[in-house]
């Protein structure tokens, strides 16, 4: 089955830029969607089909897409960016849905 | 913008069948364009999912889960449900609802209800 991988935290300070990798093999011939959930809610739509934004999302999210790796970077961090990111791909192969293990993002 | 709620028993026994049901408002009519998921959340764990309906009827189970899932739909009354049979405790979780555009169009899971805990305990 397909796996995609993330790494379990990442940290930044207030102002700086954040970037959450997604890994999966070939994961550039998909479309990968980033979903944010602070804690206590439910997640929430980023980034959808790898660079499209959500209009109630600010433009400093922003995502890429390529080879092996799909990415999430957050601009110019603020204290309430901080939640757990998801990333998720349908895999039609297998015709399943599926979700990294999500990243925690820390303002430090 | 379309609406979701959970419902259901939070408490459920081993062995038993946990059955929750998903509610749609907020744009009924647009029901036939979505596919409708579950999705799951162990305590301090990542998301899990269970599996899709489309409104035809068509379904897609997370292999790990499809012997015992049961998803369905009920376009006249805006409801989806879901059924796991012989539960143990590793089902417990908080069980989301959502909409997903069609998978064969990348099937993003754009609005979610708010997340139904459910507890397994004898």
């Amino acid at each position: 089955s397909y796996v995609l991988t993330q790494p379990p935290s990442v940290s930044v300070a207030p102002g700086k830029t954040a970037t959450i990798t997604c890994g999966g093999t070939n994961i550039g011939r998909k479309s990968v969607h980033w979903y944010q959930q602070k804690s206590g809610q439910a997640p929430g739509v980023v980034i959808f089909s790898d660079v499209g934004r959500p209009s109630a999302i600010p433009a400093r999210f922003s995502g890429s897409n390529s080879g092996d790796t799909a990415s999430l970077t957050i601009s110019r961090v603020e204290a309430g960016d901080e939640g757990d990111y998801y990333c998720h791909v349908w895999d039609s192969a297998a015709v399943q849905a599926v979700f990294g293990g999500g990243t925690r993002l820390t303002v430090l | 913008q379309l609406r979701l709620h959970e419902s259901g028993p939070g408490l459920v026994k081993p062995s038993e069948t946990l059955s929750l049901t998903c509610t749609v408002s907020g744009g009924s009519n647009r029901m036939p364009t979505y596919h409708w998921a579950w999705i799951r959340q162990a305590p301090g764990k990542g998301l899990e999912w269970i599996g899709t309906v489309s409104n035809g009827g068509t379904t897609y189970y997370n292999l790990s889960l499809r012997s015992r899932v049961t998803i369905s739909v009920d376009t006249s009354d805006d409801q989806f449900s879901l059924r796991l049979t012989s539960v143990t405790a590793a089902d417990a979780a908080t069980y989301y609802c959502a909409s997903q555009h069609d998978p064969a169009s990348a099937g993003l899971f754009d609005y979610w209800g708010r997340g139904r805990l459910v507890t397994v305990s004898s």
